[in-house]
């Protein structure tokens, strides 16, 4: 398996414009999250999703963040308008059983808005 | 609400020792621990996965190991090299959700 796909790797984008991010999560897992990592919060879940459907989406920060699962095999996050303060590395991780087999992360998308 | 610590935050070490690096967690109930390498500008790639029965997981130099009662897991590296270099990270899963800890940034000089 090729592991957690995201794309893109990098975007830089104008304030007010909106962004989206995609991923792809491992074949057969049923739950995806989406993470945050800025160096001065750290990792933080913004939202997760079991068999497609959002469970708990209290850690986004706002409405101009939204997140969609259309099927098991891709989903996206995006930001609407985007502010310099949402540039950030977004992780996508995905796994099997709620966890009981760890977790696997994809290699983020670094979110530059100026 | 859990609450992950990392201590140290960083640390320098020269090549060869070993070393560990501490994880607490405030609320014990967890369903498993994971512990996780991060290079800079990269991913983060998982190291160990200890589930909440076992006490500890093993995989070539590092071994990791868990005390659910008192709230803390500890990463061994036995025999450091420069290729350790990274920052490693501590996440406890209490039910489809992780939470990290801060992060020990790790220089391993030659």
């Amino acid at each position: 398996d090729a592991g957690v796909i995201q794309s893109p790797r990098h975007e830089v984008t104008e304030m007010g414009q909106e962004v989206t991010l995609r991923c792809k999560p491992i074949s057969g897992h049923n739950s995806l999250f989406w993470y945050r990592q800025t160096m001065m919060r750290g990792l933080e879940l913004l939202i997760y999703f079991n068999n497609n459907v959002p469970i708990d989406d209290s850690g986004m920060p706002e409405d101009r963040f939204s997140a969609k699962m259309p099927n098991a095999s891709f989903s996206t996050l995006k930001i609407q308008p985007s502010e310099p303060r949402d540039s950030a590395v977004y992780f996508c991780a995905s796994s099997l059983e709620g966890g009981y087999y760890g977790y696997t992360f994809g290699s983020g998308t670094r979110l530059t808005v100026v | 609400k859990q609450e992950v610590t990392q201590i140290p935050a960083a640390l320098s070490v020269p090549e060869g020792e070993n070393l560990v690096l501490n994880c607490s967690f405030t609320d014990s109930a967890i369903y498993n621990l994971q512990w996780f390498r991060q290079d800079p500008g990269k991913g983060l790639t998982s190291l160990l996965l200890i589930q909440s029965s076992q006490r500890e997981q093993t995989s070539g130099r590092l071994n990791a190991s868990l005390d659910k009662s008192s709230g803390r897991s500890t990463l061994y590296i036995a025999a450091s090299q420069p290729g350790d270099s990274a920052t490693y990270l501590c996440a406890v899963d209490a039910g489809n959700m992780l939470t990290f800890g801060g992060g020990t940034r790790l220089m391993v000089k030659p």
